[in-house]
């Protein structure tokens, strides 16, 4: 199975941007790369997904190297309320079922 | 927005019983996932199921069975619980068949204690 590999543990300061990277160097061709992030006390919440292109929706964006071996979550103002651990993930193609790793714990600083 | 429902929150039960954990999604997704999460070890997937009465074993089958009699009900069954199956277990839903990429969207959770 494709492993991803994030650091254990970030900080940022309230209202500034945030960039959680993931590495994924044994990524097959059909692997989409998904995010979730999941806050204390509730189950994980689908952030966003992509598979080679950069992605963007209301909660963030997702810049995918071109070879596909990385990948960055971007938040573009962090809150407060964005204090979760974020699960960066491969699934559906190959992979079949979403695979989860042990995260990094987002801390936002006031 | 989607919403996947468990039925309890927070459940203690004993040692060799039979215990069942309902999950039910309101979107009509095709998938429905049950995982248990253990602190150092992440979320891990217990089994799935893409259609009705279709079920797949995940990474940690042992010891538990799964029923989906209905589109929007995922049970988990554990035949005789046992203490090493205490743990948070988490219920989730998604769009599409087998090794779909769509989202997975997930319920809060029932924390389960097996003394």
């Amino acid at each position: 199975d494709a492993k991803t590999t994030q650091p254990n543990s970030m900080e940022s300061n309230e209202e500034e941007p945030v960039h959680l990277p993931c590495n994924h160097s044994t990524i097959s061709g059909t692997d989409y790369i998904h995010w979730y992030r999941q806050l204390p006390s509730q189950g994980p919440e689908y952030v966003i997904h992509g598979l080679t292109s950069n992605v963007n929706n209301r909660m963030a964006s997702l810049a995918i190297a071109e070879d596909r071996k990385s990948s960055t979550l971007i938040l573009h103002r962090a809150t407060l309320r964005d204090a979760a651990v974020y699960y960066c993930i491969l699934g559906g193609g190959s992979q079949g079922n979403l695979i989860f790793g042990k995260g990094t714990k987002l801390s936002v600083k006031p | 927005d989607v919403k996947v429902t468990q039925s309890s929150r927070y459940l203690v039960k004993r040692t060799g019983e039979k215990v069942f954990l309902e999950c039910v999604q309101d979107m009509d997704h095709e998938n429905m996932f049950w995982y248990r999460q253990d602190p150092g070890l992440g979320l891990r997937l217990i089994y799935f199921s893409y259609d009705v009465k279709m079920k797949e074993k995940g990474d940690i089958p042992e010891g538990y069975s799964v029923s989906r009699e209905k589109k929007e009900r995922f049970s988990l069954i554990l035949e005789s619980a046992s203490t090493n199956q205490t743990s948070m277990y988490l219920c989730a839903s998604g769009q599409g068949g087998l090794y779909s990429n769509q989202p997975q969207h997930f319920g809060d959770g029932t924390r389960l204690s097996i003394l």
